[in-house]
């Protein structure tokens, strides 16, 4: 069974602070991780794609990807109240995309 | 815009009363699926469709089904729907192209 895992939170951040969100994964084949943002009742939001080890950057955003360790994450640099929602990390599967069950983030004026 | 299109929004339905769920998009995206999410959980794939080719998840319940008339068009039929079928249903499209998926507003379902 092909597996994601996230801290489900909620993780408290202050207004201006970094915000770290941390992902593993199982299948050691995996190519393509992504982070999607998801407001209560609303959608997922594709944050950011990356696919090879390293950072990749992209305004606030800064995705970290260790395929050796099996993990990606996700750093948000001056965490704005309008950062708080739910974070899904997702792993791109031999057809499909293996979904973590989100971490909660609130950023605390 | 070009973009994925879910209607309803929400619908209510009674239980064991047939309800279909409509998905459109303008993206021209080869590859669309739908997804169950219920709350504070992952979204978990129904079906998806490659073309024309239909993919049915093997935890799918047979309550569920799909069709895609044509490349823009996606429905979800749920037969009959019970109390645990209350969920966000999303459709996403994507061109299978470094993998991206593209999801619609979604339908927030829910069953008496």
């Amino acid at each position: 069974q092909k597996e994601v895992e996230q801290n489900s939170g909620p993780l408290s951040v202050p207004e201006g602070a970094i915000a770290s969100l941390n992902c593993t994964y199982s299948d050691r084949g995996s190519q393509s991780f992504f982070w999607y943002r998801q407001y209560s009742g609303k959608s997922p939001e594709l944050i950011m794609s990356i696919y090879s080890n390293g950072d990749k950057e992209d305004g606030r955003f800064t995705a970290q990807l260790n395929k050796a360790s099996q993990y990606v994450s996700l750093l948000i640099r001056d965490s704005q109240p309008s950062d708080s929602a739910t974070y899904l990390c997702a792993v791109m599967g031999e057809y499909q995309l293996i979904w973590g069950a989100g971490t909660k983030l609130i950023i605390k004026p | 815009d070009a973009m994925v299109i879910q209607n309803p929004r929400y619908q209510v339905t009674q239980f064991g009363k047939p309800v279909t769920l409509s998905c459109s998009q303008t993206l021209n995206h080869n590859v669309m699926y739908w997804y169950q999410q219920k709350s504070s959980q992952a979204p978990k794939l129904l079906f998806h469709y490659y073309d024309k080719d239909f993919n049915n998840e093997a935890d799918t319940p047979d309550n569920f089904q799909s069709r895609r008339p044509n490349t823009s068009f996606c429905f979800l039929d749920i037969r009959s729907p019970g109390l645990g079928d209350a969920a966000m249903y999303l459709c996403a499209t994507g061109t299978g192209a470094k993998n991206i998926q593209y999801f619609g507003a979604g339908t927030r379902l829910s069953v008496l």
